[in-house]
């Protein structure tokens, strides 16, 4: 049991540059999310796919885009890459429901020089 | 807008003590649930604790508690017996409904550091 798993751990891009940042759950999670950690902050949400089929906007959208492909993986694309997409890049995905946690990914460390 | 505040950028604590990590929220919402993350050095985010607004009882797991205090809309973290690995960033956390999901509004967080 994986958990949730995200690929690549580090990438560096340059500006103009694109590229998808990919997410997979083994847990039968119906929600995925896609956070930003950027240095002294917490996460802030990008986007998010509450089930399969819908996707939505979070707190920082722009610059993004998302898919989610099917139950288990929720991707996050970045068109055109700028420095100030500079960060930590976390998914994250839960049951659904007020109570249960959302059980994060580790991350993947993203440098736009 | 739900806020959560976190005033202490760092701390230390001595090995085996007990440590409480202070953390004050926003919102005006009757029904919300608080979080608490763990990130260590090596990154991941690991969940530690949970609390409903309606829940009577302060939550506890293992060696976290949380102090739930309403009134004050504070929800403090308190480590017990602290271990050297319990050296990390710890985030406190609100659950925002959107539509059908909800997303997490976290604090800029509290360094801990355990000392031998």
């Amino acid at each position: 049991n994986a958990g949730v798993t995200q690929t690549p751990k580090f990438q560096v891009l340059k500006t103009g540059q694109s590229m998808t940042l990919q997410c997979a759950q083994d847990m039968n999670h119906n929600s995925m999310y896609w956070y930003r950690q950027d240095p002294g902050m917490g996460l802030r949400l990008i986007y998010y796919s509450a089930s399969e089929g819908t996707t939505d906007k979070g707190e920082v959208p722009n610059g993004y885009n998302v898919s989610r492909l099917n139950k288990r993986e929720f991707s996050l694309r970045l068109e055109s890459a700028a420095p100030s997409q500079t960060s930590v890049y976390f998914c994250a995905s839960s049951l659904g429901g007020a109570s249960y946690e959302q059980y994060f990914g580790p991350g993947t460390r993203l440098t736009v020089t | 807008a739900q806020k959560i505040t976190q005033t202490q950028p760092g701390m230390f604590v001595q090995e085996k003590e007990a440590v409480t990590l202070d953390c004050t929220y926003d919102t005006s919402d009757q029904s919300y649930g608080l979080f608490w993350y763990k990130q260590p050095s090596s990154g991941e985010m690991i969940f530690l604790i949970y609390q409903g607004s309606y829940d009577e009882q302060n939550a506890t797991e293992g060696r976290y508690s949380l102090n739930f205090q309403k009134a004050r809309k504070s929800a403090n973290l308190v480590i017990s017996a602290s271990q050297l690995g319990d050296s990390a960033m710890y985030f406190c956390a609100m659950r925002d409904w959107m539509d059908s999901s909800y997303k997490l509004i976290f604090g800029s967080g509290t360094r801990l550091l355990v000392r031998p």
